[in-house]
């Protein structure tokens, strides 16, 4: 059973839709991070949080805006996306953000964008 | 950049079988690698974690062994189970972090 849970797990949306995936952490981790999946490639670093302060943001379009009110949770906001942001989204934690620590992941989101 | 891969997209292995799911590194200077699994409609889970001060350890059927001189990592797995049906990640932590290979598609036939 996962300690970090993802809301919605499937999305789909137009390139117009405004939406948010949401991420909670129940393991009192105090870092937190948003990684993409496509098919056919490694996972990629979006965005990571620790003690609640953007650490990283890996050249992200600005079509996808973090938000990370508390240590616990995490969303992403999603407006104006393309085709090719369709993805599994996957949030992660960890106990620091020292890069020698397990990540714990969410399910992921599945997105769909039209 | 470096970068962390696998040499196989897809492996098939009879049930009952041990798994060898091998990936190559490409930085020298990494000091921590971690194989994770992915089932189908899940997210990645941490299997079995090694150093770069060790070359070999092992859990609960799996075992990791890490290659230093050609930069090499292993997972194998013994007596293969339907239940390891899934695609294994192998990362390495450095410098730049904790970067993932590409993953290899584990299937098992009856």
């Amino acid at each position: 059973e996962t300690g970090v849970t993802q809301t919605p797990r499937h999305l789909v949306m137009g390139m117009t839709n405004k939406k948010s995936l949401k991420c909670e952490q129940h393991l009192g981790h105090n870092a937190m991070y948003w990684y993409k999946q496509s098919a056919k490639k490694p996972l990629e670093l979006m965005f990571v949080y620790s003690l609640e302060e953007r650490v990283e943001n890996n050249s992200v379009p600005s079509r996808f805006s973090p938000e990370c009110p508390n240590s616990s949770h995490l969303f992403l906001h999603l407006h104006t996306l393309q085709p090719e942001d369709s993805a599994l989204y996957l949030c992660a934690s960890s106990q620091e953000r020292d890069n020698t620590g397990e990540l714990f992941f969410g399910e992921g989101s599945r997105l769909t964008v039209l | 950049g470096e970068s962390v891969g696998l040499h196989l997209p897809t492996l098939s292995v009879q049930e009952g079988d041990n798994s060898i799911i091998n990936c190559a590194y490409s930085n020298s200077a990494s000091d921590y690698f971690i194989w994770y699994k992915q089932e189908s409609g899940k997210g990645p889970q941490f299997i079995i974690d090694i150093r770069s001060n060790m070359d070999k350890r092992q859990g609960q059927r799996v075992t990791v062994l890490l290659n230093k001189t050609v930069k090499h990592l292993s997972l194998q797995i013994a007596a293969t189970q339907p239940g390891d049906s899934a695609v294994y990640f192998c990362a390495e932590i450095g410098a730049d972090g904790l970067t993932f290979g590409k993953g290899t598609h584990l299937i098992i036939q009856p």
